[in-house]
């Protein structure tokens, strides 16, 4: 166990709203990272962080932001949501000091209406 | 560029069949990693293996093993005798290290049936 956490698990929200999905972890990480999974996509990575206050795109970041101001929590922002945006989003945290391993949160599962 | 080819999209077998999926990656380092990661229906990803671009054994866990061979950039899983809780969708991914970081790509997935 990891030690990571996803709030909230679910929510629904109505396009052109504001949503931040919180990830927590208890272990000190520095690596963190937030992917979307879709049906025939797979896991693609949105944002990550490499330590406070640095964060960097990946794959598919338009309409997502990032912050982490405290190496236990990453926020992933949805400035304006789209229905585009309706997903399973992950958390995970990654061990480069320990055989590189990454773990993952249980998932929030986002509806955008 | 890095990127992971799970080909098969769904393999259905019968219980206590053997049954190997299939991952082909690409990537120009030397030095990488590979993963196997199994999402059950619950929706929970859970690491399985990781593999690094040096140590080309082969390895066996109980009944999953896993055959990398850096010649064709594979790096297949294969279940012996399966079993219903086998039922999953499963995932192969890369790691790199890029500017000191470490990103990781991931393949769409084989989503396994095991049928009774």
């Amino acid at each position: 166990d990891a030690g990571i956490t996803q709030s909230p698990r679910h929510k629904v929200t109505e396009t052109g709203t504001p949503v931040t999905l919180r990830c927590h972890q208890t272990e000190n990480h520095r690596y963190m990272y937030w992917y979307r999974q879709d049906p025939g996509h797979g896991l693609r990575l949105i944002h990550y962080s490499y330590g406070v206050k640095d964060t960097d795109k990946g794959e598919v970041s338009d309409g997502y932001s990032v912050s982490r101001s405290k190496t236990e929590d990453f926020l992933l922002t949805l400035e304006s949501a789209t229905s585009s945006q309706t997903s399973v989003y992950f958390c995970a945290i990654s061990r480069p000091g320990m055989r590189n391993e990454q773990f993952f949160g249980p998932g929030t599962r986002l509806t955008v209406l | 560029a890095q990127k992971v080819t799970q080909a098969q999209t769904e393999i259905s077998v019968v219980e206590k069949e053997d049954v190997t999926l299939d991952c082909v990656y690409e990537t120009r380092d030397t030095t990488y990693y590979l993963f196997w990661y199994k999402q059950p229906p619950s929706g929970e990803l859970v690491f399985l293996i990781r593999r690094n671009s040096f140590d080309e054994q082969n390895e066996i866990s109980g009944r999953y093993s896993w055959n990398f061979q850096k010649s064709t950039s594979s790096f297949n899983f294969t279940i012996t005798a399966s079993q219903v809780v086998d039922s999953a969708v499963y995932f192969c991914a890369l790691s790199e290290e890029t500017s000191g970081t470490y990103k990781y790509i991931f393949g769409t997935g084989t989503r396994l049936k095991v049928l009774a």
